[in-house]
């Protein structure tokens, strides 16, 4: 119930394509999902993240979508770049006091220039 | 701001040596995460503190894992004895503690820790 799942583990896309990546989770007190973008020898780095008492969240190329009846989010790059390949991670956590983000699997997108 | 400065970037070491990885954190930063990432489990946390104080060390794998942050600004992650399976990157990361603005975790650059 603590698990967050990642699809896929790895995508090609072309430059400027769209790149959809998705997440799963079961505990519903999960009340904030943000992504991480990860380049090689780097961290994840906080790239967006959504609440669930919205359904989409926008900025510039990456938009989150959130359907909280499936306890699915998802996370869209559009107009996909070069400079957008790396691994991207979804997360949740439980507000309220705890701080704890339970990682996906991550997902290696590769841009085909 | 020079973000979360983790040191070394690599580390190789012997089987059954002491390894101690350390960090510091964000200034102002008061809750301070450890995790583990490897290909096959990904990002694991192995502990948090807030203000200092260990919150959960659930992730912690046994108990030659100890981690200790005697103030804001310096944390370590120690393994003793160290054994191969211990091989993986290893990240800190701080953030803004809950109640604060949920601004998101920043990671250091990581330990890459290689036990031979």
């Amino acid at each position: 119930q603590q698990q967050v799942k990642q699809s896929p583990q790895s995508l090609i896309v072309q430059k400027g394509g769209i790149s959809i990546i998705n997440c799963a989770y079961e505990n519903t007190a999960f009340d904030y999902f943000p992504w991480y973008q990860q380049f090689p020898g780097k961290g994840p780095a906080l790239l967006i993240a959504i609440r669930p008492d919205v359904s989409e969240k926008k900025e510039g190329r990456f938009t989150i979508s959130f359907n909280k009846s499936a306890k699915q989010f998802s996370l869209h790059i559009m107009d996909s770049q070069p400079g957008d390949s790396a691994t991207y991670f979804c997360a949740a956590s439980k507000g309220s006091g705890t701080y704890k983000y339970i990682f996906g699997t991550g997902t290696r997108l590769k841009v085909l220039a | 701001d020079a973000g979360v400065i983790q040191s070394p970037r690599h580390e190789v070491t012997e089987m059954g040596q002491e390894v101690t990885l350390r960090c510091k954190p964000i200034s102002g930063h008061n809750s301070l995460f450890w995790y583990r990432q490897t290909m096959m489990r990904g990002l694991e946390l192995l502990i948090y503190f807030n203000n200092n104080v260990p919150i959960d060390d659930s992730g912690m794998p046994e108990d030659r894992f100890s981690a200790k942050m005697p103030n804001a600004s310096f944390s370590t992650l120690k393994i003793q004895p160290s054994e191969p399976r211990d091989s993986a990157v290893y990240f800190c990361a701080s953030s803004l503690s809950p109640g604060q603005g949920q601004y998101g975790y920043t990671f250091g650059s990581g330990t890459r820790l290689t036990v031979v």
